[in-house]
């Protein structure tokens, strides 16, 4: 069975561009969830989006936005990039059975974005 | 508000020896427990849950509310269990996401 898959696994910007980043779910799997890993910080939620609708957000700013596509694959987005935006990003899938039912969240590899 | 504490960035052991991870977590409701591993140069993955009950690698973890404590242990560590541990609490609702902690790097030493 595939994994997580996230595109790509490098992206360099510089300050004020906008950088898209992607990420396809294990087959099967509703849920992708964004969390970032930024030096010194850990790992961060950012945002989870089930059956194409947003259902929660970290506390970031809104110019991180993203969105889930009909066949669950999603995209996020940052846009006005600042340099403490340099982070590895990453991708987890799940399949949300339910309030309270249990679910694992699976992880892609991650998508590296440097902004200079 | 949901935290996740881990008390110690480094650890290190020998081989052999016994290893106990510490988590502690804050959740006003009834939470799930994971630990996730990431060794050299791979994905995060998941380790063990605390509603599985598991034994996975050798490693176990019981959850205490009395504590609200989850600490990972493993009586004799090995060489490679040398990783980044991750204890990680999700919510329920629409707070399912997880909340991780700032993670531990543990050295198993030969």
């Amino acid at each position: 069975e595939a994994g997580v898959t996230q595109s790509p696994t490098h992206l360099i910007k510089t300050r004020g561009q906008q950088a898209t980043l992607r990420c396809s779910p294990i087959s099967g799997h509703t849920s992708v969830y964004w969390y970032q890993q930024a030096l010194g910080l850990g790992l961060q939620f950012l945002l989870w989006y089930d059956e194409g609708e947003e259902r929660n957000r970290g506390n970031f700013p809104p110019r991180f936005s993203g969105r889930q596509f009909p066949n669950y694959s999603s995209e996020l987005n940052v846009n006005a990039l600042e340099l403490e935006d340099s982070a590895l990003y990453l991708c987890a899938s799940s399949f949300w059975w339910g309030a309270n039912r249990a679910d694992t969240q699976y992880f892609g590899p991650g998508t590296r974005l440097t902004v200079l | 508000a949901q935290r996740v504490t881990q008390p110690e960035k480094l650890l290190s052991v020998f081989k052999g020896a016994p290893v106990e991870l510490k988590c502690n977590y804050s959740y006003s409701g009834s939470p799930e427990l994971f630990w996730y591993v990431q060794y050299s140069r791979q994905r995060l993955q998941l380790l063990l849950r605390h509603i599985s009950r598991e034994s996975i690698k050798g490693f176990t973890a019981d959850l205490n509310k009395g504590e609200t404590s989850f600490h990972l242990k493993k009586p004799f560590a090995q060489e490679e269990d040398s990783a980044m541990y991750y204890c990680a609490l999700r919510g329920t609702g629409s707070a399912r996401q997880l909340t991780f902690g700032s993670g531990t790097q543990l050295t198993v030493l030969p």
